[in-house]
């Protein structure tokens, strides 16, 4: 997990409220990602994004929000939208630079639970 | 659309004996091929890629996968297994200029 962390390790949220994950990095990595992960169901993208000030919808974008205003930083929110919210969070980053095939370091997540 | 696939949820084996984790994928071109590996409660660690060359890539912690592109699959292997090797190890490809794809994940027990 070297290299990115995450914050909180644990968060519960009530019905109809917001949630902001934090995620920061001080690897010097262009490239930034959230995942979902759900039992049996792998890992699943929610936002991306490959420099500052831009980002792109994965494929489960909907009920989340993300900002990229530093390279280190790629915090996601959690909306009231998001109807099961219930799941474990990753953060991973990458170095970019025009190639596909760098693999991607992960943080250790957060858990956020619903209540 | 690419795809990837591990056939089994989990995989038993003896300390000491070999380990095989399976992954298949569906991808076209020549996909970039990755194995990570998930502690509880952790993120996931990267084990090992395929990118070009050998077909037999060596990683961290003595793991090792193949590459075989007529099958199009990328198997996980270790000579001999540990207790501490016990977790949930995932496949991921990634075509170029495209998002990684993972499976489902294959949990690995080693039992003493």
């Amino acid at each position: 997990d070297g290299g990115i962390t995450q914050s909180p390790k644990y968060l519960f949220r009530k019905e109809g409220q917001n949630v902001t994950l934090s995620c920061e990095q001080n690897l010097n990595h262009d490239a930034m990602y959230w995942y979902r992960q759900d039992p049996g169901q792998g890992l699943r993208l929610i936002y991306y994004s490959q420099i500052v000030n831009d980002f792109q919808k994965g494929d489960i974008a909907e009920g989340y929000s993300v900002s990229r205003e530093k390279k280190e930083s790629f915090p996601l929110t959690v909306t009231s939208a998001q109807k099961n919210p219930t799941a474990f969070y990753l953060c991973a980053s990458s170095i970019e630079s025009g190639s596909s095939y760098n693999e991607q370091f992960f943080g250790p997540g957060t858990r956020l639970t619903v209540l | 659309a690419q795809s990837v696939a591990q056939p089994e949820d989990q995989v038993n084996v003896a300390e000491g004996n070999p380990l095989t984790v399976k992954c298949t994928y569906s991808v076209s071109g020549n996909p970039y091929l990755f194995w990570y590996v998930q502690y509880p409660n952790r993120g996931l660690q990267f084990l090992l890629k395929y990118i070009t060359g050998d077909n037999l890539v060596k990683g961290s912690y003595g793991f090792e996968a193949e590459f075989n592109k007529s099958q199009t699959s990328f198997h996980l292997k270790k000579p001999s297994a540990l207790v501490s090797d016990s977790a949930l190890y995932f496949c991921a490809v990634r075509n170029y200029g495209q998002n990684f794809v993972f499976g489902p994940g294959t949990r690995l027990s080693v039992l003493p």
